[in-house]
Formats: C-alpha cells, sequence, structure tokens
C-alpha cells in the first residue's frame, strides 16, 4: 500500500539550532516528491519538488535531499519565523498526490 | 495574480443543511481539486478536474458533488451536512504538464 510517513510529529528547537526533518515513502511509479510549509490558519505553501535520487534542492536555511527511499528538508541554523507544520507529498502513476501527516516544527528565540 | 481563493473562510451548519464551498484561480491552470484536512490525518482528496466540464471522485467523494463549468471556478457542494464532514477544506489547483500544486487560505467549516 502506498504510504508517506513523517517524523517527528513535532520539534522544538531554539534559535540556531540545526536539524532535519524525515519524510519516507512506499510508492508505486514515484512521479514526484514535494514539500510544503503551512502556517496556522493558511493553505500549503509550495517549497520545493524533487524527482529523483541523489537530488537535492535549497531555498534560504531550507534543504531537502532524495534518496530512493526517503528525504530529508534540512534546516540550517533555524529563525523564528521558520516555525510551521512542514508537509511531504508525493505524486505517484494515475496523478494521485499522497500526504504525510506534517511535521510541527517550534523554533525558539 | 490572486493564485487560489477560496469562500467563505468559515462557515457553520447544522446537520442536514447544504452549502457550497467556492474556488476560484486566475492562473489559467487546467487541473483543480479538493482536499479535506483532519487532525492526525494528511491531506485526503475528494473530488478533481483535469479541465471545464470533466470532473472525477477521489479517495473521500461520499456527501460532496462538483461541477467545472469554466477553467477558474470548481465549486464543492455539500449536499446534506453531517457532522463528519466538520473539517478545513482546501482548493488546489496545477497546470496539466507541472506537477507543483498550489492551494488555496482554506474554508474552516463546523457541522453541528
Amino acid at each position: 500500500e502506498d504510504q508517506v510517513t513523517q517524523s517527528p510529529e513535532a520539534l522544538r528547537l531554539q534559535e540556531g539550532e540545526s536539524s532535519s526533518l524525515n519524510c519516507s515513502y512506499t510508492v508505486s511509479g514515484l512521479r514526484g516528491l514535494f514539500w510544503y510549509r503551512q502556517d496556522p490558519g493558511k493553505g500549503p505553501e509550495f517549497l520545493f519538488t524533487l524527482y529523483s535520487a541523489g537530488e537535492e534542492k535549497e531555498k534560504e536555511r531550507l534543504k531537502a535531499t532524495l534518496t530512493k527511499k526517503e528525504s530529508f528538508l534540512h534546516i540550517t541554523a533555524p529563525k523564528p519565523e521558520d516555525s510551521a507544520t512542514y508537509l511531504c507529498a508525493v505524486l505517484r502513476a494515475r496523478d494521485k498526490y499522497i500526504f504525510g501527516t506534517g511535521t510541527r516544527l517550534k523554533v525558539l528565540a | 495574480n490572486a493564485g487560489v481563493t477560496q469562500t467563505p473562510k468559515f462557515q457553520v451548519l447544522k446537520t442536514g443543511q447544504s452549502m457550497t464551498l467556492q474556488c476560484a484561480q486566475d492562473m489559467n491552470h487546467e487541473y483543480m481539486s479538493w482536499y479535506r484536512q483532519d487532525p492526525g490525518m494528511g491531506l485526503r482528496l475528494i473530488h478533481y478536474s483535469v479541465g471545464a466540464g470533466i470532473t472525477d471522485q477521489g479517495e473521500v467523494p461520499n456527501g460532496y458533488n462538483v461541477s467545472r463549468s469554466t477553467t477558474e471556478d470548481f465549486p464543492l457542494r455539500l449536499l446534506s451536512a453531517a457532522p463528519s464532514q466538520t473539517s478545513v477544506y482546501f482548493c488546489a489547483s496545477r497546470l496539466a504538464g507541472g506537477n507543483e500544486q498550489f492551494f488555496g487560505p482554506g474554508t474552516r467549516l463546523t457541522v453541528l
């Protein structure tokens, strides 16, 4: 069965304390893996798309990487404004997206 | 560009009432989708459309109806609201040749 699992469910970091969020997946016919940021009361905001193992994308303090079984979202020297829920999703065959339940990140000043 | 817009932002219904959640996009995206987001669960697809006049069911379609008469608009109808439909609803759109979805701000629905 196709599945996307994100860990940890919640993460508290001190400002400047780097860490990584994990998204593991089992899916047939992976067509892409996506990272979104979601602030409370808002819709998901697109961050990255990764298509093949070994691919990396960066944006400010965020870097996303992809292997054949999982993706990591690395957060370097986070700031309080990085606090949000980070969602992972995969696109599989027949145009179906499968979303994880997200990691709630809190960065303390 | 306004992107994807949704109205209303909040709604409270009584069991058995019907209503329509509105979604519009100004990016000329062919694909549009409706998701619901519940605590502890990932976003789940309700219905989707690959173009005007074409709609199909997603993972959790029961109790919902959709139509797509224009490229811009994709309304979601609740036929007879039930407490199990209490959720946050998101509309999303993307280009037919692209994979990245763009989401609206959501509608928080409570059914009493």
